[in-house]
């Protein structure tokens, strides 16, 4: 059927790098891009960036430029957040969801992965 | 404090309506740009209600409406229902961030 799956619960160290992965299925990858949103615990969502499984082509939070890189593959339909430095407030739910430019709507969720940052 | 900013909670008895809220500015609701709209119950993912100002996605109840005029956009419920008890978020795309933004968010509770 048509999902998102997401990378199992991470604990990473403060300054460490995670990277989460979403692979979809039952829809044809490339027409629609890929939006990862996070929620802090007890908080509201916060958009982190989007990219086209088209072509490739991103756009960042500015929150989060020079931190985050999104990435797709192609060849197994899966999507990379990769979020570097981290710190204790990065401590989140970490989303995918299938929009189809960075201001659309997320018609499609992933389970969500949990990412705790803690020594 | 979110760009687009929502009521921190409403509530309202099984049956009645309920509105949310969603007040934003010239750079994001007010320049035209979408609002949408998304449930979210306690420890799931975020369900798309309401994309475009005021389209349903399929399996969506005709109880939840969207609207927008120029710089705000409200989400309304009829029939209110305890299942309705759930955190909802409004999301646009803003000019001067360059990027999509969300709502501090409002949690409804049914009395």
């Amino acid at each position: 059927q048509v999902q998102l799956v997401q990378s199992g619960a991470e604990v990473q160290k403060p300054g460490a790098s995670v990277k989460v992965s979403c692979k979809a299925s039952g829809y044809t990858f490339p027409t629609y891009g890929i939006s990862w949103v996070r929620q802090a615990p007890g908080q509201g969502l916060e958009w982190m960036g989007w990219i086209s499984a088209y072509n490739g082509n991103t756009n960042y939070a500015l929150s989060f430029q020079g931190r985050v890189t999104i990435t797709t593959d192609t060849s197994t339909s899966t999507a990379y957040m990769e979020l570097r430095s981290l710190r204790s407030d990065d401590t989140a739910v970490y989303y995918c969801a299938r929009a189809g430019g960075s201001g659309g709507a997320g018609t499609l969720w992933g389970q969500g992965t949990l990412v705790t940052v803690s020594s | 404090q979110s760009v687009l900013t929502q009521p921190p909670s409403v509530s309202g008895a099984p049956g009645q309506r309920v509105t949310i809220s969603c007040t934003g500015s010239g750079s994001n609701l007010g320049a035209g740009y979408e609002v949408h709209w998304y449930q979210q119950l306690p420890g799931t993912a975020p369900k798309l209600l309401v994309y475009g100002n005021i389209n349903r996605p399929s399996g969506v109840p005709g109880r939840f409406s969207g609207s927008k005029s120029g710089t705000s956009a409200s989400l309304a419920i009829t029939g209110l229902q305890a299942e309705d008890e759930a955190d909802y978020y409004c999301q646009s795309y803003d000019s001067s961030l360059s990027g999509s933004v969300f709502g501090g968010g409002t949690k409804l509770t049914v009395l």
